[in-house]
């Protein structure tokens, strides 16, 4: 079945220091890619979306300066933390959903990436 | 606007009992897709299943089952002689569709409910 992969799967960085998470889909390309943050004990946040070719669309509240997004060919989205704080340590999510009509039966999220701000 | 409403915080059951947790949702859409997603410790998301709008039927996959109705916007899940294994939180999800079926992948989340499995 459709793998979506991230990396790192855990990250701890000091305060100021940026941090990349990569996005990756293994077996489909993805002309979109999610991604999501939660906080711990809560529920998944849409933060922006990725689009291959083009700039992030980003939900209301979401800094698009702090959250770096770039999806540079149709299987591989990063997003960047910028000058990380402690407030930013979360579990940060990416879907991959694929857009061939024959797999449209699910939603393929990533692992998870856990960044820890010191 | 969207909205995933998970009312039960936590739910502690017995092994063998059956438990419900509910999902009640709100869109303006006519076409819309509803998910159930299991999270573990590990974190990584699990999927249950996918209905969408125009499928009212109701769905049985093993243990779990899944009860949709259109007029109460509801789409209840309930897991049939709980397991150990069944502990983790349970996340009801909606999602717009795209113009030519399937969803637009932007899932929005309700709070998830945590249940709990005792031996």
């Amino acid at each position: 079945g459709a793998v979506v992969s991230q990396h790192p799967s855990r990250v701890i960085c000091k305060s100021g220091t940026s941090v990349k998470i990569e996005c990756r889909s293994l077996d489909f390309q993805a002309t979109t890619m999610f991604w999501y943050r939660q906080f711990p004990k809560k529920s998944l946040m849409l933060m922006a979306t990725s689009n291959e070719g083009s700039k992030a669309t980003y939900e209301q509240g979401v800094e698009k300066d702090k959250f770096l997004i770039n999806h540079a060919s149709l299987t591989l989205s990063t997003l960047t933390v910028t000058s990380a704080h402690p407030e930013d340590s979360s579990f940060y999510i990416c879907s991959a959903p694929p857009w061939d009509s024959a797999r449209t039966d699910t939603q393929y999220f990533g692992p998870g990436t856990r960044l820890t701000v010191l | 606007a969207q909205k995933v409403t998970q009312a039960q915080t936590e739910i502690s059951v017995v092994e063998k009992e059956d438990v419900t947790l509910d999902c009640v949702y709100e869109t303006r859409d006519t076409t819309y897709y509803l998910f159930w997603y299991k999270q573990p410790p590990s974190g990584e998301l699990v999927f249950l299943i996918r209905r969408n709008s125009f499928d009212e039927q109701n769905e049985i996959s093993g243990r779990y089952s899944w009860n949709f109705q259109k007029s109460t916007s509801s789409f209840n899940f309930t897991i049939t002689a709980s397991q150990v294994v069944d502990s983790a939180v349970y996340f009801c999800a909606l999602s717009e569709a795209r113009r030519y079926g399937g969803s637009q992948g932007n899932l929005i989340f309700g709070k998830g409910t945590k249940l709990s499995v005792k031996p």
